[in-house]
């Protein structure tokens, strides 16, 4: 399968423990991205990274989100002290992004559904 | 501020049928439309796409039309059949925005009736 991995796809965890997240975006593919999805709604974008920079972060990423790249191929978004409000599906997307950026497709994994409890 | 609505949450067609899904956009300088699918459980998968110097774009069974006076997206897939069942979402990017930032509409939930 060469598309977009996520694990593990579902995770059921107690408010105030920590989670880690990890995509596999599609091999040459040097822009990542994470999304937020609740119940009913569109994804909400989160983060990006071009290789292993992180260029930009969305208001709805508080302290208690961090997301990482590190060799500029795989990526883990960890959330900390989880709150009920943190269950949600989360998706990891990527795309092959040129210089303009402004109309690549992104492709997206099945997501991680997360319940806090 | 920015947001892609929809006009309504849920489409229910007779298989066979053509479907046509529509999209409100705010954002006059939205450049680049996307039309993803999501299936239960799964991730978002991208449909068709249409950048904002095109008004019509064609793909296997759909088609994307776009009238940038209206502000105004519509998805049209020809002949429904069971398997596209799924929520659909319309999506936008700006030129003026970030390089990658995706913004999502809340989705229409197409059901094909037998």
């Amino acid at each position: 399968d060469t598309g977009v991995s996520q694990d593990p796809r579902h995770k059921i965890t107690k408010r105030g423990q920590n989670v880690t997240f990890r995509c596999d975006p599609i091999s040459e593919h040097n822009r990542l991205y994470w999304y937020r999805q609740t119940l009913g709604q569109g994804p909400e974008f989160l983060t990006y990274f071009q290789n292993e920079a992180q260029l930009e972060k969305s208001r709805l990423l508080s302290d208690r989100f961090s997301a990482e790249r590190p060799k500029g191929s795989f990526s883990t978004l960890e959330i900390q002290r989880t709150e009920q409000g943190d269950s949600a599906m989360y998706l990891c997307a990527s795309s092959l992004g040129d210089r303009d950026g402004a109309q690549e497709t992104q492709y997206f994994g099945p997501g991680t559904r997360l319940l806090v409890l | 501020g920015e947001s892609v609505g929809l006009h309504l949450p849920t489409l229910s067609v007779q298989e066979g049928d053509n479907s046509i899904i529509n999209c409100a956009y705010s954002n006059s300088a939205s450049d680049y439309f996307i039309w993803y699918k999501q299936e239960s459980g799964k991730g978002p998968q991208f449909i068709i796409d249409i950048r904002s110097n095109m008004d019509k774009r064609q793909g296997q069974r759909v088609t994307v039309l776009l009238n940038k006076t209206v502000k105004h997206l519509s998805l049209q897939i020809a002949a429904t059949q069971p398997g596209d069942s799924a929520v659909y979402f319309c999506a936008e990017k700006s030129a003026w925005s970030s390089a990658s930032k995706i913004i999502f509409g809340s989705g229409t939930r197409l059901s094909i009736r037998p």
